[in-house]
């Protein structure tokens, strides 16, 4: 079954600083790939997803992920982030009948001044 | 456009309770999923409903059900009511086509069992 794993709980990054979250997958074709953020108490907000063509995926807020086949990630990056940034951040990917996502545990991002 | 729209957004029940959550897809959406999210944990797949029939269940017990109405909004119902069943319940919707894949939530509601 398709999954993906998130090896990072909690990251701290101080405000402008550059932020990577990491994301694996585990799947034997090419797969969709999603990352979602939730600040406290809201639902899911898609940020970007990764379906097939240019590995590197642009998406809102000034996100993007690159995916990377030879190292099965999916990791997303920021160049500098702001103080409203801190959430959670979920990877997720679709199954192969596309009926349900399964995500990663997800990583919650702090923000210093 | 207007996007996934959920109520109540707070619930607090007691335990062999019964509950009646609901959600309203995005414009043009013909496929609603249903999620649980408890406290510190990704969202979990319940089931999902395409066109009124179910299209796919999560591991969760019979006495989670749904509903899709020919609008496309659903229901998630739960009955006997457990503590463990308290969690922030994640409705999304997708598209049929090209972009069928991708599910755009929700801002979820808040179910507390006491």
């Amino acid at each position: 079954a398709q999954s993906v794993t998130q090896p990072d709980i909690h990251i701290t990054v101080s405000e402008g600083a550059s932020l990577e979250l990491r994301c694996n997958y585990s799947y034997g074709a090419t797969p969709y790939l999603f990352w979602y953020v939730q600040s406290p108490g809201q639902g899911l907000q898609l940020l970007l997803k990764y379906f097939s063509g240019d590995t590197l995926v642009q998406g809102i807020k000034g996100f993007e992920a690159e995916f990377k086949r030879s190292q099965s990630s999916f990791n997303l990056r920021k160049p500098s982030v702001h103080w409203s940034d801190a959430a959670e951040y979920f990877c997720a990917v679709p199954n192969f009948g596309n009926e349900k996502l399964t995500f990663g545990t997800g990583t919650r991002l702090t923000i210093i001044p | 456009e207007t996007g996934v729209t959920q109520s109540p957004t707070h619930l607090i029940k007691t335990r062999g309770q019964q509950v009646t959550l609901r959600c309203s897809s995005q414009s043009g959406h013909n496929t609603v999923s249903w999620y649980q999210q408890a406290l510190g944990q990704g969202p979990q797949f319940i089931f999902q409903y395409y066109r009124e029939e179910e299209n796919g269940r999560g591991n969760f017990p019979p006495r989670f059900s749904g509903l899709q109405f020919p609008n496309y909004s659903s229901e998630l119902n739960v009955n006997a009511l457990e503590l463990d069943d308290s969690a922030l319940y994640l409705c999304a919707s997708s598209p049929s086509g090209r972009d069928q894949e991708t599910q755009y939530f929700g801002p979820g509601t808040r179910l507390l069992v006491l």
